[in-house]
């Protein structure tokens, strides 16, 4: 079965700093999907990034960054020059087949906490 | 496009009650989606409409949980005799059928149940 674990629980950096988000996933697919989202205290999931299993190259989006090794089952998450608004919980998730469409297997999540 | 809707944001029922919540997707999206969120975990798979046919079910999804989705269009998640364990953030989704973006996700009701 699909499985993502973030090891991280909790993560409390000064704003300005850099912080990696980790995530390590099992599957058995050859073919799957991996998103990172973001959860505000509002509790809505905000989407930021699907990564599709063949496509290894990492990604820049402003002051995120995503990193995809296969080998090692990884896909972590770097924001660098972290703001206040950045905080939030960050769940990673895996795509698991089902008829016709995807669900979605998620971490326990990651809560980082910006200071200012 | 309005987003997601869910209703209501907040529940509070007394155990052994049945409660009914609400999604409303983006208009143009087929599949709809149910997930169950508890404190401090990530969301789990409930169950999954394309159009109005219920084409998954979790097993998470016992006896006492049924979802419709009449139409196609909105959808309910009705939890019979509500158990102290049945308090969560119940979260739906929508998507298009091959969408590169993901779910969009609404932004749940929380349920609890004293």
């Amino acid at each position: 079965a699909q499985k993502v674990t973030q090891a991280q629980t909790e993560i409390s950096v000064v704003e300005k700093e850099d912080v990696t988000l980790d995530c390590v996933y099992e599957t058995r697919d050859t073919t799957y999907y991996l998103f990172w989202y973001k959860q505000p205290p509002s509790g809505e999931l905000v989407f930021l990034i699907r990564r599709n299993s063949f496509d290894e190259q990492n990604e820049i989006s402003g002051r995120y960054s995503w990193n995809f090794q296969k080998s090692t089952s990884s896909f972590n998450f770097t924001i660098t020059a972290s703001q206040v608004v950045d905080s939030a919980v960050y769940f990673c998730a895996l795509s698991e087949a089902i008829q016709g469409a995807q669900k979605l297997v998620f971490g326990q999540g990651t809560r980082l906490t910006i200071n200012p | 496009d309005t987003g997601v809707s869910q209703d209501p944001r907040h529940k509070i029922t007394k155990r052994g009650q049945n409660v009914t919540f609400r999604c409303d997707p983006i208009s143009e999206h087929n599949r709809l989606y149910w997930y169950r969120q508890t404190l401090g975990q990530g969301p789990e798979f409930l169950t999954y409409f394309q159009n109005e046919a219920q084409l998954e079910k979790s097993r998470l999804l016992s006896d006492r949980f049924s979802a419709e989705r009449p139409k196609g269009s909105f959808s309910t998640l009705e939890i019979q005799r509500t158990e102290q364990g049945d308090s969560a953030m119940y979260l739906c989704a929508s998507s298009l059928s091959d969408s590169l973006y993901g779910y969009t996700f609404g932004s749940g009701t929380r349920l609890t149940v004293v």
